[in-house]
């Protein structure tokens, strides 16, 4: 079945860049997510990415798109200490429409 | 500009004891969803509601039932409570009707933190 893998903590400094990664099982996915999740707090849409793309670029947000080896991340720069949080790759469960699987989330957390 | 809201925020239960958490949306969604939320595990699936009267299992549905009422509401039923329910729960909603145009952006409420002792 479907299996969206990500690490579990990324930790960086205020400013510097951040890379957060993902893999992902389904070849077929039309999109890919991204979801933020800030403490105590449901999930958010932060960005997606249509499967014909390779990247996409949103302000300081960057999402890169290997279909070849189903990786994805997301590039956060010059980040800052509000961008911390946990962020969730999700891909559509195989023929079935809406429903979302999600990885284990990647908890980011920025040093000033 | 509600979106979706899940009550209760909080609830303790003890083992055996029943409950309902209860999701209103207000942005005339068609699809309803509850995942739960566990450390290291990410996000799971327990149902899904692609519209009013239709409902499926996700990933992990054992233990728990749903009811979609109306397009707005969509309920997760805990009969018999036990440990391995405590978590945090989501519900969720989105547009989406057809599968296959256009991202299916997911609207979430703020999580029910459940404690079953």
């Amino acid at each position: 079945g479907e299996d969206v893998e990500q690490s579990l903590f990324l930790s960086v400094r205020e400013g510097d860049s951040s890379v957060i990664n993902c893999t992902y099982t389904d070849s077929s996915s039309t999109y890919l997510y991204w979801y933020k999740q800030e403490p105590g707090a449901g999930l958010q849409l932060l960005t997606y990415i249509f499967s014909n793309m390779d990247m996409k670029q949103d302000q300081r947000l960057t999402v890169l798109l290997n279909k070849k080896d189903k990786h994805l991340s997301l590039r956060i720069a010059d980040t800052q200490t509000g961008d911390s949080a946990i962020y969730f790759c999700a891909e559509p469960l195989y023929n079935q429409g809406g429903k979302l699987i999600f990885g284990q989330g990647t908890e980011l957390s920025v040093k000033p | 500009n509600a979106g979706v809201t899940q009550t209760p925020k909080f609830q303790v239960l003890k083992t055996g004891q029943s409950m309902t958490l209860q999701c209103a949306q207000d942005m005339n969604h068609n699809s309803m969803y509850w995942y739960r939320q566990d450390p290291g595990m990410g996000l799971r699936l327990i149902y899904y509601s692609a519209s009013e009267g239709t409902t499926d299992k996700g990933e992990v549905p054992n233990g728990y039932n749903v009811s979609r009422l109306n397009k707005r509401e969509f309920s997760l039923r805990l009969e018999s409570a036990a440990p391995s329910q405590t978590s945090v729960y989501f519900c969720a909603s989105s547009r989406d009707r057809a599968l296959s145009s256009g991202a299916n952006v997911l609207t979430f409420g703020a999580g029910s933190r459940l404690t079953v002792l």
